[in-house]
């Protein structure tokens, strides 16, 4: 079965410091997501992908954070430096539907757990 | 922008017994509603969703209704099983946008 890869699945680091997480979609799955899921909420979307173009990043902090999705397939989103607040599980999806006429069936992977001291 | 409340934030009942997790959208032009289960260490998954154009719709024990008037929708599960257990996140999609709740742990004692 299909998924969607994630990595590093754990990561702790120091504020102030740099991380970057990779994402890789179900093959043929063109809409990339990454959401940000404090602990005890639901997900909230940062930047959403058509192929290699940025469709949404209206939630992104860009002052801190960037993601890209160079060739239309796997993706890093990156922090620096990174703030307290950061901590959370950073989930990448990816759909078929591609937005239109709905966002359709979202495939999750596992996440990324961010902690910052 | 779209806003999604849902409740109860806990939720535990009985193996067997029926659960029932209600959420309420304020866009009145969000049509479509799915809804998501979160295991321990896992990333959501999609068990079941509806659309604005149908008022009920039910798999095996999962059923999902919507009051697209009063602007809310349940998620309802009978004969509930231990592997039942886990978080439930409703969400709502308007302008091609999907909004999360703010999710149910939902614990089956046996």
């Amino acid at each position: 079965e299909a998924e969607v890869a994630q990595s590093p699945r754990y990561k702790i680091t120091e504020k102030s410091q740099a991380v970057a997480f990779w994402c890789d979609p179900i093959s043929g799955h063109a809409t990339l997501y990454w959401y940000r899921q404090i602990l005890g909420q639901g997900p909230e979307l940062l930047v959403q992908f058509q192929d290699e173009s940025v469709v949404d990043d209206s939630q992104l902090p860009k002052d801190r954070f960037s993601a890209e999705r160079l060739k239309g397939v796997d993706s890093t989103l990156k922090i620096q430096p990174a703030e307290l607040g950061d901590s959370a599980m950073y989930l990448c999806a990816s759909s078929l539907a591609g937005g239109f006429p709905n966002t359709g069936e979202l495939f999750f992977g596992e996440g990324s757990r961010l902690t910052v001291l | 922008g779209e806003n999604v409340e849902q409740h109860p934030s806990t939720l535990s009942v009985q193996e067997g017994d029926s659960a029932v997790i209600k959420c309420t959208y304020s866009d009145s032009a969000s049509n479509y509603f799915p809804w998501y289960k979160q295991e321990l260490g896992k990333g959501p998954q999609l068990i079941i969703d509806i659309r604005s154009n149908v008022g009920e719709k039910k798999d095996q024990r999962i059923a999902v209704t919507l009051n697209k008037t009063a602007k809310h929708f349940s998620l309802h599960i009978t004969e509930t099983q231990p592997e039942d257990s886990a978080v439930y996140f409703c969400a709502a999609e308007g302008a091609q946008k999907l909004v999360f709740g703010q999710g149910t742990r939902l614990t089956i004692n046996p």
